[in-house]
């Protein structure tokens, strides 16, 4: 059975850095692309993030490019966000998402994890 | 960028009634439109894809149509356990985009 368990949510001031990270289970990790998704508490969803299947091809949302990178190491079928430069505006259940097969394209996500929950505020 | 716009916001149905969710798209998508349900303090779960496949172990009261720009989900008699957000979402091209969501409450 296919798992995503993100872990690193926490309080931060603004301008303060965050990493997030995903652990998968349950499937041929390197075999997908993978990505993050966050979501205003009560509100809509927001792509941030995608990775292809070995790094080679990243993609990102224009509020959050140059300041998040995602990564990923596939020895230890892990996802990761760095945040930096962090603003209220980020505040939010980050999800992680499985994607397509290996190569970074536009798709949809067939397995999400239940989401780690950043906060920023001072 | 592609907006997606869901109606209605919230939608009040009885159980056993039919629910009608739409969502339509800023520039033609083709069929690359995904259904997701939310259950509160759940993780978004994929219903449909494709516009009109739905995903595994997904029941058949759901369905899904549309193409292009017009989309529809279309739920054929309401059970408890459907009462949740609906979010689409296009696939279509970059910047990958969700659509404001769409309450089915009970009425």
């Amino acid at each position: 059975e296919v798992e995503l368990v993100e872990s690193g949510g926490d309080l931060v001031q603004p301008g303060r850095s965050l990493r997030l990270s995903c652990a998968a289970f349950g499937f041929t990790f390197d075999d997908y692309a993978m990505h993050w998704v966050r979501q205003v508490p009560g509100k809509g969803l927001e792509w941030v993030s995608g990775i292809s299947w070995n790094g080679g091809s990243i993609g990102y949302a224009d509020s959050v490019k140059g300041r998040f990178t995602i990564s990923r190491d596939n020895a230890k079928n892990s996802l990761y966000l760095q945040m930096n430069s962090l603003r209220v505006e980020d505040m939010a259940l980050y999800f992680c998402a499985r994607g397509g097969r290996q190569q970074l394209v536009p798709t949809l996500f067939d397995h999400w994890g239940q989401g780690t929950l950043v906060t920023v505020s001072s | 960028e592609i907006v997606m716009t869901q109606s209605p916001a919230i939608l009040s149905v009885s159980p056993g009634e039919r629910a009608t969710l739409s969502c339509r798209a800023s520039q033609i998508v083709s069929t690359d439109l995904a259904w997701y349900q939310q259950r509160p303090g759940q993780a978004p779960r994929l219903l449909i894809y494709g516009a009109s496949t739905r995903a595994t172990g997904i029941p058949v009261r759901f369905s899904g149509s549309g193409s292009g720009t017009q989309f529809t989900l279309t739920i054929s008699s309401l059970q408890s356990e459907d009462f949740a957000v609906y979010f689409c979402q296009q696939y279509y091209n970059w910047p990958l985009a969700f659509g404001g969501g769409t309450k089915v409450e009970l009425k």
